[in-house]
């Protein structure tokens, strides 16, 4: 059974700073990785998907890049601002359409 | 959320009464999927459906029925609510798959008294 691991749970930062959001996964046999963000009591939306083929996928001033060998995946977003606060979630596909989450990471950015 | 439209978006209930979400998308995809999201649990897959009456359990689908009789409706059952059906109830389509990556509606919080 897969298993997806985020941490830190949570992370404040002030604006300005580049951080890095880590998602770990257990089985290496994935079809692809996406990031959401969530907003409080809003649903989720997708950021960044990248296929299991792939090594990073770029929006803005996301990056998201995965190692499928070492069961790893990180989201980087440079120069944070505080519009950037919520929650982040990294889902790991298999190849029946289906999706194991993460509990997520929670940002806030201070001004 | 262009395109998935869960309803209704809050509902109380009672303890043992039926209770039907509906989950509704104007994208023709193929796959939708029902997820409920619970503090200390994440989100966990309850049912889906890659096709109008195709459908298959998810890790919590005790206590859930589907059903999808149309390509754009997808339904979600609560057959006797109980108390620790209360949750977040998310629908996500899919094109094809996993190849495209999901898409979520806004959720529908239901809480059962």
């Amino acid at each position: 059974k897969q298993e997806v691991t985020q941490i830190p749970a949570a992370l404040s930062v002030p604006e300005g700073e580049n951080l890095v959001l880590n998602c770990s996964f257990t089985d290496s046999a994935i079809y692809n990785l996406q990031w959401f963000r969530q907003d409080p009591g809003k649903g989720l939306t997708s950021l960044l998907l990248i296929q299991s083929s792939q090594r990073e996928q770029t929006s803005g001033r996301l990056n998201a890049s995965l190692d499928k060998s070492s069961g790893r995946s990180t989201l980087y977003i440079a120069a944070s601002q505080p519009g950037d606060s919520a929650t982040y979630l990294c889902a790991v596909g298999d190849n029946a359409g289906k999706s194991t989450f993460g509990d997520g990471t929670t940002l806030t950015v201070k001004p | 959320d262009a395109g998935i439209t869960q309803s209704p978006r809050h509902k109380v209930t009672e303890t043992g009464t039926p209770v039907t979400l509906r989950c509704h998308q104007t994208e023709n995809h193929r796959y939708m999927y029902w997820y409920r999201q619970d503090p200390g649990h994440g989100l966990r897959l309850i049912h889906y459906s890659y096709g109008v009456k195709d459908t298959d359990k998810g890790e919590v689908s005790d206590g859930y029925s589907v059903s999808r009789s149309k390509t754009e409706d997808f339904l979600l059952t609560l057959e006797s609510a109980t108390s620790s059906q209360t949750s977040v109830y998310f629908c996500a389509i899919s094109v094809r798959g996993a190849d495209y990556g999901y898409t979520f509606g806004s959720g529908t919080r239901l809480t059962v008294v």
